[in-house]
C-alpha cells in the first residue's frame, strides 16, 4: 500500500510553544487531510485541503498542501493542554481511498 | 460521534471464530467505511461501500468481508478470526466520495486470543 511518512513521531513541548509536523509521500495525492485523535476515540476531522499551494486556518492551526502535491504540513500555534492527541495525516490519491499517515503523538506541558 | 454508533465497543474472541461488527449511522449518508487502526500503521482501509449492496476491498481486504443490506448498517465480519487481527477497527461516513465530511465512530476493540 502507499506510504505517507509523517514526522516527527512524537513531540514534547511547552505551553505556549508553536508546533510543526509534516506529511511527506513518493506518491502525488488529490487530497490532504488532518486529523486529531483523543485515547478510545475516533479522529476528528481539523483541515481538509484541496489543490496544490493551499493554506487553510482552522483557528490556531494552520495547513498547507505542498505544491508537489507529495507532502503536507500542519503548524498549531500558541499550544495549548487540550492540544494534546495524535494528529494523523491522510492522503487521497483517488476514489474512494484514503491513506493514514503513522501519527505524531503530542504532549503539552503545562 | 452521535450520528454513528459501533457496536460491540470491546470483543475477546478466539482464534477461528467468526466475528461480526457492527456500524449504524443516522446521517443518510451514502459512503461507508472500515478501518483498522494498529501501532505503527495508522488507519488501514480495509472495505468500502457506496451504496446499498454496492461494496469494494480496501488496502487490506484479505480475512474480512462486508455487507450492506440497509443505508444505516454497515457489517464487518471476520470469517474466521486470527490472532493478526487483533486490531482497533473504526467505521467512518461520508456524504460525498473524496471529500472530507468522514466522521468516525469511536472503535471496535477486538481481541483474538
Amino acid at each position: 500500500g502507499q506510504q505517507l511518512n509523517q514526522s516527527p513521531q512524537s513531540m514534547f513541548i511547552q505551553e505556549g510553544e508553536d508546533v510543526s509536523m509534516n506529511c511527506t509521500s513518493s506518491s502525488i495525492f488529490n487530497t490532504w487531510l488532518w486529523y486529531k485523535q483523543d485515547p478510545g476515540e475516533g479522529p476528528v476531522l481539523l483541515i481538509a485541503l484541496y489543490k496544490a499551494g493551499e493554506l487553510t486556518s482552522n483557528g490556531r492551526l494552520t495547513a498547507q498542501f505542498g505544491i508537489t502535491r507529495k507532502d503536507s504540513f500542519l503548524n498549531i500555534s500558541a499550544s495549548i493542554p487540550s492540544d494534546v492527541g495524535i494528529y494523523f495525516c491522510a492522503g487521497q490519491l483517488t476514489g474512494n481511498q484514503f491513506y493514514f499517515g503513522t501519527g505524531t503523538s503530542l504532549t503539552v506541558i503545562p | 460521534d452521535a450520528g454513528i454508533t459501533q457496536s460491540p465497543r470491546h470483543k475477546v474472541t478466539e482464534t477461528g471464530t467468526p466475528v461480526t461488527l457492527r456500524c449504524h449511522q443516522t446521517e443518510n449518508h451514502r459512503y461507508m467505511y472500515w478501518y483498522r487502526q494498529d501501532p505503527g500503521h495508522g488507519l488501514r482501509l480495509i472495505h468500502y461501500s457506496y451504496g446499498v449492496k454496492d461494496t469494494d476491498k480496501g488496502e487490506v481486504s484479505d480475512g474480512y468481508s462486508v455487507s450492506r443490506s440497509k443505508t444505516e448498517d454497515f457489517l464487518l465480519t471476520l470469517e474466521s478470526a486470527t490472532s493478526s487481527q487483533t486490531s482497533v477497527y473504526f467505521c467512518a461516513i461520508s456524504e460525498r466520495a473524496g471529500r472530507s465530511e468522514d466522521t468516525f465512530g469511536s472503535g471496535t476493540r477486538l481481541t483474538v486470543v
